[in-house]
């Protein structure tokens, strides 16, 4: 079965230091999304992403937030100068056209030191 | 805002039925979704209703919907111990583009 795949599975980073999360959707998928988890609390929309850009996005996707679709299968997620709050599992998710449901990667736990 | 919100904590004893709720502000929603999350894991999708249904039955899953009140429960036949976790409830106005606002999320601890 098709499954969205996420690397690292960890990242331990310093604060201030760059940090890109990468995804690879269902291959077919044309819907892509980010969201987060701080330990403890609920999932949280960040973004979603569609023919090549931001179709919507959350309050919490600032400025020192990006997504990339760089070439036909990977989806990223770069975080410019993380802050200690930046510390949560992010989690990816894509979805088709004729899909009911997203299906969501099993995660990139983010540490800032 | 649209906003789910659910218990924070259920405990039931093994072979009882739990019964977890969930409410929801956006009366827009068309879907409606059940995840279980086992400590240090990912997001595991046990069932969703589209939001023209009242019921689903999926082996010892029941979802029942009552769009009136915007509530929504997920019935767990014979709960056995592998069932405990974190269940959370989201709602979507699709899944093809659309996110999904996820609730706080329920920790259900089956008691041996």
């Amino acid at each position: 079965e098709p499954e969205v795949t996420q690397t690292p599975s960890h990242q331990v980073t310093q604060m201030g230091q760059e940090v890109i999360l990468r995804c690879v959707p269902i291959s077919n998928h044309l819907y892509f999304y980010w969201y987060r988890q701080i330990l403890g609390q609920k999932v949280e929309f960040l973004v979603s992403f569609y023919n090549n850009e931001i179709s919507e996005k959350s309050e919490i996707f600032d400025d020192q937030f990006s997504v990339e679709r760089p070439d036909g299968s990977n989806f990223t997620l770069k975080i410019r100068s993380t802050k200690l709050e930046d510390s949560a599992m992010y989690f990816c998710a894509s979805s088709g056209t004729s899909e009911e449901t997203q299906y969501f990667g099993p995660g990139t736990r983010l540490l800032v030191l | 805002g649209e906003d789910v919100e659910q218990s924070l904590f259920l405990s039931v004893r093994e072979g009882d039925s739990s019964v977890i709720n969930c409410t929801y502000t956006d009366s827009s929603s068309t879907y409606l979704y059940w995840y279980k999350q086992e400590p240090g894991a990912g997001l595991q999708l046990l069932t969703y209703i589209f939001s023209n249904m009242d019921m689903k039955q999926d082996q010892r899953l029941t979802v029942l919907l009552n769009k009136k009140d915007k509530h929504l429960s997920l019935r767990i036949a014979d709960t056995q111990t592998g069932d405990s976790a974190i269940y959370f409830c989201a709602e979507s106005h699709s899944p093809r583009g659309y996110k999904y606002i996820f609730g706080t999320g329920t920790r259900l601890k089956v008691l041996a």
